[in-house]
């Protein structure tokens, strides 16, 4: 089973600032990485997926980059609406996932 | 537009056996890949099980004997047949589908699973 490590597990920080979050596999798995966004309640929402492409939908402050064991998102500028958890997951060998990053209001 | 919509979660005791059910709308189950992904209280995401549009059907070694996806094409729905049940299979249990293996760009709003005498 492939292990994705998601880093940091909490990410305090304030509306309009830049978020960064990592997800490292315990091997390579190409391109197959999907970002998902998860509030409270609610079924998670696929952001990224390929890596580095944005679902339907989805706005352009949410970019992601990465390939082989290592990943990442970035959410330019924070609104309101991002505080959530967000999974890394893979799709190279059977699916998996990240334990979460949560982001935070400071 | 895409919808689905899961139903048949319950509170079941140890040993028992559920079906799950998820009814699609605005696309047709049978010519996408359709998962079951699962999430205990508190927790992460698992991915459960997938069915892929020519049918073959694949598991985690960990549920492999005790979890059936299946699908209807005539009613346009998607199944999960759990036998055995334990503990720790009690979560959220989400069905989601994808024009991608491996991946799910629409979920329903999931169904929860209690297992507990």
């Amino acid at each position: 089973e492939i292990v994705l490590t998601q880093t940091p597990a909490t990410l305090s920080l304030s509306p309009g600032e830049r978020a960064t979050l990592s997800c490292r596999a315990s091997q390579g798995v190409s391109h197959y990485l999907a970002w998902y966004q998860q509030k409270p309640g609610q079924a998670p929402r696929l952001l990224i997926y390929n890596a580095a492409n944005r679902a339907t939908g989805i706005p352009a402050r949410f970019s992601a980059s990465g390939s082989g064991t290592d990943f990442t998102l970035t959410i330019s500028s924070l609104e309101p609406e991002d505080f959530a958890v967000y999974y890394c997951q893979q799709g190279s060998h059977w699916p998996t996932f990240g334990q979460g990053t949560k982001v935070e209001i400071k | 537009e895409v919808q689905l919509a899961e139903s048949g979660g319950d509170l079941i005791q140890p040993g028992g056996s559920l079906r799950l059910s998820c009814a699609a709308s605005g696309f047709t189950v049978s010519s996408d890949f359709m998962s079951w992904v699962r999430q205990a209280p508190g927790k992460g995401l698992e991915w459960v099980s997938i069915i892929y549009p020519n049918g073959a059907t694949y598991y985690p070694e960990s549920l492999k004997g005790r979890f059936t996806i299946s699908r209807d094409n005539s009613r346009n729905t998607l199944y999960l047949q759990m036998n055995n049940l334990r503990a720790e299979d009690t979560a959220v249990y989400f069905c989601a589908r994808s024009d991608k293996p491996n991946l799910g760009d629409y979920w329903g709003q999931g169904t929860l699973v209690t297992v507990s005498s």
